[in-house]
């Protein structure tokens, strides 16, 4: 496809639960970004990707977050012991090369904790 | 600590005017600013990206102008369309930064 994809489009979980979020970039971005937006703010940065390694993970908010990239293209945001204030949605960003490069995101996945 | 402003919040014109959207930012020394529209229930849609080193960028109805120095952006909207209804985000790229810091973004109303 051309543009970025995200799967699920929803998932809803209960607390408590361990939920993965994948992303697939546009094809030949070395960079990937992972945002978490909540109602009525703009997005939050949790981690960047440079091919395959983690260069920047300083917005992830605690160890129940952690993001992989193994192979250099499609990311997998994984949440475990989810709780209610997890819920969000969750973007996902590619660009061609990283810093300043203009980033072009998914349509996200929200994710409900019940 | 970047901080990003937007306002207004929300803005509701008549089709047919023109509009201004307003952006500031605390420290000036950035990268690059960039526009986004979300529409409801979906992504983020890349409009204009402004290097630090321009002053303004232009596509189709919509302009785009950066004052680094007093840290504040612009997003002109000409002839307004219902179409246009969205929030409008604007995101600052810092140096030796790889993250965007955001604005809450304005939720624009264009009423037939």
């Amino acid at each position: 496809g051309a543009g970025v994809s995200q799967t699920p489009s929803n998932k809803v979980t209960e607390k408590g639960k361990y939920v993965e979020l994948r992303c697939d970039p546009i094809s030949g971005h070395t960079a990937l970004y992972w945002y978490r937006q909540s109602l009525g703010q703009g997005p939050e940065f949790l981690i960047y990707f440079q091919g395959t390694g983690a260069a920047d993970d300083s917005g992830l908010p605690n160890d129940r977050f952690f993001a992989v990239r193994p192979e250099g293209s499609v990311s997998t945001l994984k949440i475990q012991r989810t709780e209610r204030g997890d819920s969000a949605v969750y973007l996902c960003a590619s660009s061609l090369m990283g810093l300043g490069t203009e980033q072009f995101f998914g349509p996200g996945t929200r994710l409900t904790v019940l | 600590k970047q901080e990003v402003t937007q306002i207004p919040a929300a803005l509701s014109v008549p089709e047919g005017e023109n509009l201004v959207l307003n952006c500031s930012f605390t420290d000036s020394a950035i990268y690059n600013l960039q526009w986004f529209r979300q529409d409801p229930g979906k992504g983020l849609t890349s409009l204009l990206l402004i290097q630090s080193s321009q002053r303004e960028q232009t596509s189709g109805r919509l302009n785009a102008s950066l004052d680094k120095s007093s840290g504040r952006s612009t997003l002109y909207i000409a002839a307004s369309q219902p179409g246009d209804s969205a929030t409008y985000l604007c995101a600052v790229n810092e140096y030796s930064n790889y993250q965007l810091i955001w604005g809450a973004g304005t939720k624009l109303i264009i009423k037939p």
